[in-house]
């Protein structure tokens, strides 16, 4: 049962544009969420995160969106840069809980 | 200030033999927490650690694993006998704050590639 789910497993943008991915939920208990960037023979690395009380949040070139009613969280990137190109995963947590669920990731491909 | 490290990086063994991971957290971080991706999945929880104490276990797959933090340091990961199922990348993470409490942001270790044969 998976909780957490990234039904796109890859994404190609041209740089300079906007790359969109995209995140579902299931349990309606979630109250933050995180977008961790993972580069090869790494671990994943923080990217931006928001709490369920928010609907957007937004740090550079990174923005995230929370729809609750519909569970669903989209990481916008603007402009995109060949930099980009990793793996990224979506997760999520929630107070009272004791663990962080994360999907399955997407890997996006920024073209110069 | 040094990250999260993880031994070895890379590690192959026959199926039957046994393997230790091992993690050192951010100096400071109480919690501590182990998963597993396999093969482009999901990256999966396996447990948390609240300095010596195992918060949640729920995630380890058997009674093969056996995760250890003495002391409240640095954490070992046991797999005994090692099964094919078990390849995959081992990831250990640490944070200050912890899930419970919420908005917990975790630091990531490169990850150990176990591949069993």
């Amino acid at each position: 049962d998976q909780q957490v789910k990234q039904n796109s497993p890859s994404l190609s943008v041209q740089e300079g544009r906007i790359s969109i991915l995209n995140c579902d939920y299931t349990n309606s208990m979630f109250d933050y969420f995180l977008w961790y960037k993972k580069y090869p023979a790494e671990g994943p690395t923080f990217l931006i995160s928001i709490s369920s009380i928010k609907d957007k949040n937004e740090d550079g070139r990174f923005t995230v969106f929370l729809n609750k009613s519909a569970k669903h969280l989209s990481l916008h990137i603007v402009p995109s840069q060949p930099g980009d190109s990793a793996v990224y995963f979506c997760a999520a947590s929630y107070t009272g809980g004791f663990k962080t669920i994360f999907g399955a990731g997407t890997r996006l491909f920024v073209k110069a | 200030e040094a990250g999260v490290t993880q031994f070895p990086s890379h590690s192959v063994i026959e199926k039957g033999q046994t393997v230790t991971l091992r993690c050192d957290p951010i100096s400071g971080h109480d919690n501590l927490y182990w998963y597993r991706r396999v093969m482009g999945k999901e990256i999966k929880f396996l447990l948390h650690f609240v300095k010596e104490s195992k918060q949640d276990e729920s995630g380890m797959p058997n009674n093969r694993f056996l995760a250890e933090r003495t002391g409240g340091t640095y954490s070992t990961l046991k797999v005994q006998p090692a099964e094919l199922e078990d390849s995959g990348v081992y990831f250990c993470a640490s944070s200050t704050k912890g899930t419970r409490m919420g908005t917990d942001t975790q630091y990531f270790g490169p990850g150990t590639r176990l591949t069993v044969l």
